[in-house]
Protein backbone atom coordinates (compact mmCIF):
# COMPACT_ATOMS: atom_id res chain seq x y z
CA UNK A 1 0.00 0.00 0.00
CA UNK A 2 1.22 3.59 -1.17
CA UNK A 3 1.13 5.83 1.74
CA UNK A 4 0.63 9.41 1.50
CA UNK A 5 2.00 12.21 4.00
CA UNK A 6 1.26 15.92 3.97
CA UNK A 7 2.77 18.56 5.65
CA UNK A 8 2.36 20.68 7.23
CA UNK A 9 -0.41 19.90 9.00
CA UNK A 10 -1.76 23.20 9.87
CA UNK A 11 -0.94 26.24 8.00
CA UNK A 12 -2.23 29.68 8.53
CA UNK A 13 -1.79 32.55 6.27
CA UNK A 14 -2.85 35.57 5.87
CA UNK A 15 -5.19 36.67 2.51
CA UNK A 16 -3.20 37.48 -0.58
CA UNK A 17 -0.35 35.53 0.52
CA UNK A 18 0.86 32.09 -0.84
CA UNK A 19 -0.07 28.95 0.69
CA UNK A 20 2.25 25.90 -0.15
CA UNK A 21 0.87 22.65 0.87
CA UNK A 22 3.37 19.67 0.76
CA UNK A 23 2.43 15.53 -0.03
CA UNK A 24 4.77 13.02 -0.77
CA UNK A 25 4.25 9.18 -1.73
CA UNK A 26 6.28 6.52 0.23
CA UNK A 27 7.33 5.33 -3.76
CA UNK A 28 6.63 6.79 -7.08
CA UNK A 29 2.84 7.19 -8.39
CA UNK A 30 4.45 8.89 -11.17
CA UNK A 31 1.85 11.74 -11.93
CA UNK A 32 -1.18 10.31 -11.10
CA UNK A 33 -2.11 12.19 -8.34
CA UNK A 34 -4.94 14.14 -7.27
CA UNK A 35 -5.94 17.14 -4.54
CA UNK A 36 -9.23 17.94 -3.25
CA UNK A 37 -10.94 20.40 -0.86
CA UNK A 38 -12.95 19.69 1.62
CA UNK A 39 -15.43 22.44 3.93
CA UNK A 40 -16.75 21.12 6.67
CA UNK A 41 -20.50 19.97 5.74
CA UNK A 42 -20.26 19.99 2.24
CA UNK A 43 -18.84 17.21 -0.35
CA UNK A 44 -15.00 17.16 -1.19
CA UNK A 45 -14.22 18.67 -4.25
CA UNK A 46 -11.92 17.78 -6.85
CA UNK A 47 -9.13 20.74 -7.66
CA UNK A 48 -6.45 19.11 -9.62
CA UNK A 49 -6.17 15.71 -11.18
CA UNK A 50 -2.55 14.22 -12.93
CA UNK A 51 -0.62 16.56 -10.20
CA UNK A 52 -1.17 19.75 -12.40
CA UNK A 53 -4.45 19.37 -14.38
CA UNK A 54 -6.84 21.95 -12.64
CA UNK A 55 -10.37 20.62 -12.77
CA UNK A 56 -13.46 22.25 -14.75
CA UNK A 57 -13.96 25.92 -12.53
CA UNK A 58 -11.20 26.00 -10.59
CA UNK A 59 -10.15 28.99 -9.38
CA UNK A 60 -6.40 29.67 -11.83
CA UNK A 61 -4.88 30.34 -7.92
CA UNK A 62 -4.60 26.80 -7.44
CA UNK A 63 -1.83 25.00 -8.59
CA UNK A 64 -0.45 21.84 -8.84
CA UNK A 65 3.36 20.29 -9.66
CA UNK A 66 5.70 17.33 -9.06
CA UNK A 67 5.72 14.11 -9.94
CA UNK A 68 7.17 10.95 -8.55
CA UNK A 69 7.43 10.87 -4.67
CA UNK A 70 7.01 14.83 -3.95
CA UNK A 71 3.93 16.88 -5.00
CA UNK A 72 2.75 20.66 -4.11
CA UNK A 73 -0.63 22.17 -4.27
CA UNK A 74 -0.05 26.07 -4.05
CA UNK A 75 -2.78 29.06 -3.66
CA UNK A 76 -1.31 32.07 -5.23
CA UNK A 77 -3.37 35.02 -3.04
CA UNK A 78 -5.50 33.48 -0.51
CA UNK A 79 -9.01 34.26 -0.13
CA UNK A 80 -11.07 33.75 2.28
CA UNK A 81 -13.29 31.50 1.30
CA UNK A 82 -9.75 29.20 0.58
CA UNK A 83 -10.06 27.94 4.06
CA UNK A 84 -10.37 24.45 4.49
CA UNK A 85 -9.03 20.72 4.55
CA UNK A 86 -6.74 19.85 1.42
CA UNK A 87 -5.98 16.21 0.50
CA UNK A 88 -3.86 14.48 -1.83
CA UNK A 89 -4.49 10.89 -3.15
CA UNK A 90 -2.74 8.59 -5.38
CA UNK A 91 -4.45 6.68 -8.33
CA UNK A 92 -1.19 4.85 -9.68
CA UNK A 93 -1.57 1.93 -7.36
CA UNK A 94 -4.51 0.44 -6.42
CA UNK A 95 -6.50 -1.23 -4.59
CA UNK A 96 -6.02 0.43 -2.00
CA UNK A 97 -6.50 4.49 -3.54
CA UNK A 98 -5.11 6.46 -0.68
CA UNK A 99 -5.49 9.47 0.44
CA UNK A 100 -2.50 12.06 2.90
CA UNK A 101 -4.16 13.34 6.43
CA UNK A 102 -4.55 16.61 4.99
CA UNK A 103 -3.59 20.03 5.31
CA UNK A 104 -5.78 22.36 7.00
CA UNK A 105 -5.39 25.91 5.64
CA UNK A 106 -6.51 29.03 8.20
CA UNK A 107 -6.70 32.56 7.19
CA UNK A 108 -5.00 34.62 9.50
CA UNK B 1 -25.77 18.68 -13.53
CA UNK B 2 -24.55 15.70 -11.68
CA UNK B 3 -25.76 14.63 -8.12
CA UNK B 4 -24.81 12.34 -6.10
CA UNK B 5 -27.69 11.65 -2.96
CA UNK B 6 -26.52 9.16 -0.21
CA UNK B 7 -29.12 8.05 2.46
CA UNK B 8 -29.68 5.02 5.08
CA UNK B 9 -27.10 6.57 7.76
CA UNK B 10 -28.64 6.31 11.03
CA UNK B 11 -27.37 5.36 14.39
CA UNK B 12 -26.95 1.41 14.99
CA UNK B 13 -25.61 -0.91 18.00
CA UNK B 14 -22.01 -2.83 17.56
CA UNK B 15 -22.93 -6.30 15.20
CA UNK B 16 -25.75 -5.02 13.37
CA UNK B 17 -26.02 -4.40 10.04
CA UNK B 18 -27.01 -1.03 7.70
CA UNK B 19 -27.41 -0.22 4.31
CA UNK B 20 -26.37 2.67 2.48
CA UNK B 21 -27.87 4.04 -0.80
CA UNK B 22 -26.61 6.72 -3.40
CA UNK B 23 -28.59 7.89 -6.01
CA UNK B 24 -26.89 9.43 -8.99
CA UNK B 25 -29.00 11.64 -11.69
CA UNK B 26 -27.24 14.08 -14.19
CA UNK B 27 -25.07 11.25 -15.53
CA UNK B 28 -24.83 7.83 -17.60
CA UNK B 29 -24.63 5.93 -14.27
CA UNK B 30 -24.32 2.65 -16.06
CA UNK B 31 -21.03 4.06 -17.79
CA UNK B 32 -19.18 4.84 -14.88
CA UNK B 33 -16.98 3.36 -11.60
CA UNK B 34 -18.22 4.45 -8.58
CA UNK B 35 -16.90 4.69 -4.88
CA UNK B 36 -17.47 4.58 -1.37
CA UNK B 37 -15.39 6.90 0.71
CA UNK B 38 -16.25 7.38 4.17
CA UNK B 39 -14.17 10.55 6.64
CA UNK B 40 -14.78 9.43 10.93
CA UNK B 41 -14.87 11.85 12.84
CA UNK B 42 -11.86 13.90 13.47
CA UNK B 43 -9.56 11.69 10.93
CA UNK B 44 -9.08 12.27 7.30
CA UNK B 45 -10.20 10.09 3.84
CA UNK B 46 -10.43 6.59 3.52
CA UNK B 47 -11.54 5.10 0.24
CA UNK B 48 -13.75 2.09 0.92
CA UNK B 49 -14.90 0.33 -2.21
CA UNK B 50 -15.26 0.67 -5.79
CA UNK B 51 -17.36 -1.22 -8.05
CA UNK B 52 -16.83 -1.30 -11.82
CA UNK B 53 -20.05 -0.34 -14.27
CA UNK B 54 -20.84 -3.42 -15.07
CA UNK B 55 -20.35 -5.09 -11.55
CA UNK B 56 -17.46 -7.05 -12.91
CA UNK B 57 -14.55 -6.24 -10.64
CA UNK B 58 -14.88 -4.86 -7.20
CA UNK B 59 -12.70 -3.97 -4.68
CA UNK B 60 -12.56 -3.60 -0.81
CA UNK B 61 -10.30 -1.88 2.05
CA UNK B 62 -9.09 -4.79 3.88
CA UNK B 63 -10.72 -2.88 6.84
CA UNK B 64 -14.19 -3.42 5.94
CA UNK B 65 -13.59 -6.88 3.41
CA UNK B 66 -15.79 -9.54 4.46
CA UNK B 67 -18.22 -7.30 6.46
CA UNK B 68 -19.27 -4.79 3.47
CA UNK B 69 -20.68 -5.52 0.42
CA UNK B 70 -20.59 -3.03 -2.60
CA UNK B 71 -23.74 -3.26 -5.46
CA UNK B 72 -24.95 -1.33 -7.71
CA UNK B 73 -28.41 -0.84 -10.33
CA UNK B 74 -27.98 0.73 -12.98
CA UNK B 75 -31.54 0.39 -14.58
CA UNK B 76 -32.18 2.51 -11.32
CA UNK B 77 -28.98 4.86 -11.15
CA UNK B 78 -28.18 3.38 -7.72
CA UNK B 79 -25.33 2.49 -5.41
CA UNK B 80 -25.34 0.53 -2.55
CA UNK B 81 -23.25 -0.11 0.61
CA UNK B 82 -24.65 -3.19 2.77
CA UNK B 83 -22.34 -2.69 6.03
CA UNK B 84 -22.55 -5.67 8.60
CA UNK B 85 -21.15 -7.02 11.74
CA UNK B 86 -20.48 -3.41 12.16
CA UNK B 87 -17.78 -1.77 14.44
CA UNK B 88 -17.54 1.65 16.46
CA UNK B 89 -14.08 2.10 14.13
CA UNK B 90 -17.04 2.50 11.50
CA UNK B 91 -18.36 5.45 12.72
CA UNK B 92 -17.63 7.83 10.12
CA UNK B 93 -19.58 9.97 7.22
CA UNK B 94 -19.59 7.56 4.23
CA UNK B 95 -19.70 9.52 0.81
CA UNK B 96 -20.52 8.27 -2.81
CA UNK B 97 -17.98 9.55 -5.79
CA UNK B 98 -17.60 9.06 -9.42
CA UNK B 99 -14.80 8.00 -10.86
CA UNK B 100 -14.57 10.01 -14.48
CA UNK B 101 -14.07 8.27 -17.45
CA UNK B 102 -11.94 8.51 -20.03
CA UNK B 103 -11.60 6.73 -23.57
CA UNK B 104 -8.64 5.05 -21.28
CA UNK B 105 -11.13 3.95 -18.57
CA UNK B 106 -11.77 5.13 -15.14
CA UNK B 107 -9.32 7.45 -14.07
CA UNK B 108 -8.78 6.70 -10.47
CA UNK B 109 -9.55 9.67 -9.05
CA UNK B 110 -13.02 11.21 -8.33
CA UNK B 111 -14.57 14.00 -9.54
CA UNK B 112 -18.10 14.42 -8.21
CA UNK B 113 -19.21 13.53 -4.27
CA UNK B 114 -22.39 13.42 -2.86
CA UNK B 115 -22.96 14.89 0.40
CA UNK B 116 -22.34 12.26 2.91
CA UNK B 117 -24.49 10.11 5.27
CA UNK B 118 -23.61 9.56 8.56
CA UNK B 119 -23.11 6.22 10.16
CA UNK B 120 -23.01 5.83 14.10
CA UNK B 121 -21.95 2.56 15.87
CA UNK B 122 -22.32 2.74 19.17
CA UNK B 123 -24.38 1.18 21.96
Amino acid sequence: EIVMTQSPATLSVSPGERATLSCRASQSVSNNLAWYQHKPGQAPRLLISGASTRATGIPARFSGSGSGTEFTLTISSLQSEDSAVYYCQQYNNWPPWTFGQGTKVEIK
Amino acid sequence: EVQLVESGGGLVKPGGSLRLSCAASGFTFGSYTMDWVRQAPGKGLEWVSSIVSTSTYIFYADSVKGRFTISRDNAKNSLFLQMNSLRAEDTAVYYCARQPLTIFGAQGFFDYWGQGALVTVSS
